[in-house]
This record gives C-alpha cells, sequence and structure tokens, in this order.
C-alpha cells in the first residue's frame, strides 16, 4: 500500500488530454512538500518528467505538465502520442526524508 | 553529465546478504549538491524507496527495510554501496541506484538497474 494514492490506470485517444492524480496527506504533500513525476517504459528505469511540482527538466516535451494543490497533484499530458503509452509514478518525501512514490499509473493511449 | 552503474551479484540466497555497488561518473561523490539513493522495484510491480545517504555518511531508509539495511559511501572509489540482510524472496527486485537533488530531493539521474533473484 503507497503512501501517495494513484489511479492503476488511465486512457485516452491519441491527441486528446489525460490527467494522473496523485494523493497524499498533510504529512506529505500537505506539508508542502514538492511532487515529481516520473516516465517508465518496460524493461527500463524511470526518468524524471516533472521536477518540484511543475518543471520540466530540459527535453521534455511541453505536452507534459504538472499542478500541486493542498494534499494532491495532478500530471497533465496534452496532445497525447502513442508514445506517451507508460508508466507514470509521483513522489514527494516527508519530514524524515523519507522519499515516497505513488503505486504507478499505466497509460494506454487506445 | 551524471551517469550511474549498478554492479553486484545476480542471485542470493535466501538469509543471506545482498551487496550492491554504484559507481558515480561525471560528478564527485562528495558534492553537496546530491543524495545518494537506492531504489527497487519487484517484477510487475511499482517503486519503492529503500534509502539514501550523503557524502557525509547521514542515511535515511525507508522504515519498513530498516533493520536490515547499511549504506556507506567510498569517496576514493567514487561509489556508493547498499547492503540488504536476511534476504527472501520478496526481495527479488530490479534495484536501481540515482541521484537525489538535494533542494528538491528528486531523483534527476538514474542508473540502468540490475536484476537480483533470491533463490536457492
Amino acid at each position: 500500500q503507497s503512501v501517495l494514492t494513484q489511479p492503476p490506470s488511465v486512457s485516452g485517444a491519441p491527441g486528446q488530454r489525460v490527467t494522473i492524480s496523485c494523493t497524499g496527506s498533510s504529512s506529505n504533500i500537505g506539508a508542502r512538500y514538492d511532487v515529481h513525476w516520473y516516465q517508465q517504459f518496460p524493461g527500463t528505469a524511470p526518468k524524471l518528467l516533472i521536477y518540484r511540482n511543475s518543471n520540466r527538466p530540459s527535453g521534455v516535451p511541453d505536452r507534459f505538465s504538472g499542478s500541486k494543490s493542498g494534499t494532491s497533484a495532478s500530471l497533465a499530458i496534452t496532445g497525447l502520442q502513442a508514445e506517451d503509452e507508460a508508466d507514470y509514478y509521483c513522489q514527494s518525501y516527508d519530514s524524515s526524508l523519507s522519499a515516497l512514490f505513488g503505486g504507478g499509473t499505466k497509460l494506454t493511449v487506445l | 553529465q551524471v551517469q550511474l552503474q549498478e554492479s553486484g551479484p545476480g542471485l542470493v540466497r535466501p538469509s543471506e546478504t545482498l551487496s550492491l555497488t554504484c559507481t558515480v561518473s561525471g560528478a564527485s561523490i562528495t558534492t553537496t549538491t546530491y543524495y545518494w539513493g537506492w531504489i527497487r522495484q519487484p517484477p510487475g510491480k511499482g517503486l519503492e524507496w529503500i534509502g539514501t545517504i550523503y557524502y557525509s555518511g547521514s542515511t535515511y531508509f525507508n522504515p519498513s527495510l530498516k533493520s536490515r539495511i547499511s549504506m556507506s559511501v567510498d569517496t576514493s572509489k567514487n561509489h556508493f554501496s547498499l547492503r540488504l540482510d536476511s534476504v527472501t524472496a520478496a526481495d527479488t527486485a530490479v534495484y536501481y541506484c540515482a541521484s537525489l537533488t538535494f533542494y528538491y530531493y528528486n531523483m534527476d539521474v538514474w542508473g540502468q538497474g540490475t536484476t537480483v533473484a533470491v533463490s536457492s
């Protein structure tokens, strides 16, 4: 059971917009600790997608965006493409510097 | 550009100790801008943070694994290591090392991962 809660799966057609939620608590996200997002393709290491709630590392398309409010955060993907089909994980932390992951969300492009 | 590479045995017997090393290139392990961490992923499951170490030796461990973990830094070899004691089949996973930025605690660089199976 993950401390951060994500939907197990989401889906969308090419060109559509999808969002993935990440719900925490007052001990982590709600305590103003940052949320980060990772993208993982089968058989490969995760890749940083969004850091510090809404910032994109160099090379990440602006179709990916992140937001945070209260005890939750969201990842939005606009203009969905077939190559976006992957697993997505949110990550935050707490006052003891324990890193916390969501359970992961599998994105299917229909 | 920071690069990380895990190394260690791919098979560990039950009740024995799993030992992995992560070699850092492109940066000094004594940099003040990074923590160094271990994350694992059991087959077909999600990511689980194992622990984090700072170059000074300060460590932060997953409470569920804390009694079985130790981590260390070797500045002369620019690598850091993980030891997990008394392993069981539940410890079978892909083990990743990663750099965590000091200010935001995000994992910005990951190793390719190494598969460890626990089996007799």
